[in-house]
């Protein structure tokens, strides 16, 4: 099972609104209605931003929102703010009952 | 309050084994299921492992190599991972979390760091 793939890095201003990536095949995304996000600071346990797609966990800001197409998905997160910055990955259910991530994106906020 | 908290992290040769516990608390023992995530030194996660009910299912790189499993003694919910034939490539931080379903992880651990290294 390969990798989803991301953007390596995206950045935005305080303020902005800014979009992530998420490719996979028929396998996974393109499926299942099984998308999550997860946010990831240096040095902590990653934290479940979005899951099902666009379904927002209790206490997780409006501010990130979540989307699908075909083989792929999206995560935008708007009205930027310094404390966005950090890792995002992107996560599906697959036909095979795995899971599968992807390779992980660096949100810089300028 | 949910709580996992993971443990048997080690420095282990190549060819060894070891095996991580997850003390978990705070939910149901019977709800959704439970997965190791696995994250190298400066990489991305990697999906490792998962137990849902009776069911395991694991990752092409590890199966055939690591053993997923639970247990519930003296009110405590456990989850164990049994590392085998431990290559270099299996150093990294694994986590231990809980699913709601469709291996959507909800909650997570710490980590607990396997370094395999001669």
């Amino acid at each position: 099972q390969s990798a989803l793939t991301q953007p390596a890095s995206v950045s935005g201003s305080p303020g902005q609104s800014i979009t992530i990536s998420c490719t996979g095949t028929s396998s996974d995304i393109g499926t299942y209605n099984y998308v999550s996000w997860y946010q990831q600071y240096p040095g902590k346990a990653p934290k479940v931003m979005i899951y099902d797609v666009s379904s927002r966990p209790s206490g997780v800001s409006n501010r990130f929102s979540g989307s699908k197409s075909g083989n792929a998905a999206s995560l935008t997160i708007s009205g930027l703010q310094a404390e966005d910055e950090a890792a995002y990955y992107c996560a599906s259910y697959t036909t095979s009952s795995t899971l599968v991530f992807g390779g992980g994106t660096k949100l810089t906020v300028l | 309050e949910v709580q996992l908290l993971e443990s048997g992290g080690d420095l282990v040769q190549p060819g060894g084994s070891l095996r991580l516990s997850c003390a978990a608390s705070g939910f149901p023992f019977s709800s959704g299921g439970m997965g190791w995530v696995r994250q190298a030194p400066g990489k991305g996660l990697e999906w490792v492992s998962a137990i849902g009910g009776h069911d395991t299912y694991y990752a092409d790189s590890v199966k055939g190599r690591f053993t997923i499993s639970t247990d519930i003694s003296n009110h405590m919910f456990y989850l164990y991972l049994q590392l085998n034939s431990l290559r270099a490539e299996d150093t990294a931080l694994y986590y231990c979390a809980r699913s709601t379903g469709y291996w959507m992880f909800d909650y997570w651990g710490q980590g607990t760091l396997v370094t395999v290294s001669s």
